[in-house]
């Protein structure tokens, strides 16, 4: 099993610029999640999902899209980039079984808006 | 104000102390917590769950206290390889995402 994966590992845009964040799980994981990681905040959730066809935002949403189309791919797209959008973002996965095993993470996009 | 507040640290401890890290959560509704291992510049990893009646895996002891609404992490015999940041998390209250705590630096030295 592959896990989450997470493309691209690393990323430069230009403000303005839009971008897709591609993450695919392969563990067949009904709840996916979008977070991002900037010194000194924390992992703060973007949006997440608990299953095709559901999301939901969470405590950081504006600037960002995603879309559940099928279980393994969670894509999260970025409209307009900004300086303020440059983070470590991380998708996460798991089963129903939250209370024992928790989330699954990718190994994260490094992304830098200039 | 986060819903889980951690002490940042760093926490400096030669090899085989024992160190204890503390967390809060302001929700009391929340119903799952964790400890988180993150090394540094590489994704959270799963160290363990946190159940109310404690549990332990190896040199790791976690303990879970609903009433004062904090979690805690005990580690003995501290190794070299013990030394990252831990995420303290609970589940929130929409039951599927969680709330990290923003993690205590550990630098074990020898």
């Amino acid at each position: 099993n592959a896990g989450v994966t997470q493309t691209p590992k690393f990323q430069v845009l230009k403000t303005g610029q839009s971008m897709t964040l591609q993450c695919a799980q392969d563990m067949n994981h009904e709840y996916m999640s979008w977070y991002r990681q900037d010194p000194g905040m924390g992992l703060r959730l973007i949006h997440y999902s608990v299953g095709a066809g559901i999301t939901d935002q969470g405590e950081v949403p504006n600037g960002y899209n995603v879309s559940r189309s099928t279980t393994e791919d969670f894509p999260l797209r970025l409209l307009s980039a900004a300086p303020s959008q440059t983070s470590v973002y991380f998708c996460a996965s798991s089963d129903r079984d939250l209370v024992h095993y928790g989330y699954t993470f990718g190994s994260g996009t490094r992304l830098t808006v200039v | 104000r986060k819903e889980v507040e951690q002490d940042p640290g760093p926490f400096n401890v030669p090899e085989g102390a024992t160190v204890a890290f503390n967390c809060t959560y302001s929700n009391s509704a929340s119903q799952s917590f964790f400890w988180y291992r993150q090394d540094c510049r590489k994704e959270p990893k799963l160290l363990m769950s946190v159940y109310s009646s404690g549990n332990e895996d190896g040199r790791f002891t976690a303990q879970l206290n609903r009433a004062s609404q904090y979690i805690s992490l005990l580690i003995r015999d501290s190794k070299l390889s013990d030394s990252a940041t831990y995420l303290c998390v609970a589940r929130g209250t929409s039951g599927y995402a969680l709330n990290f705590g923003k993690g205590t630096s550990l630098l074990v030295t020898p």
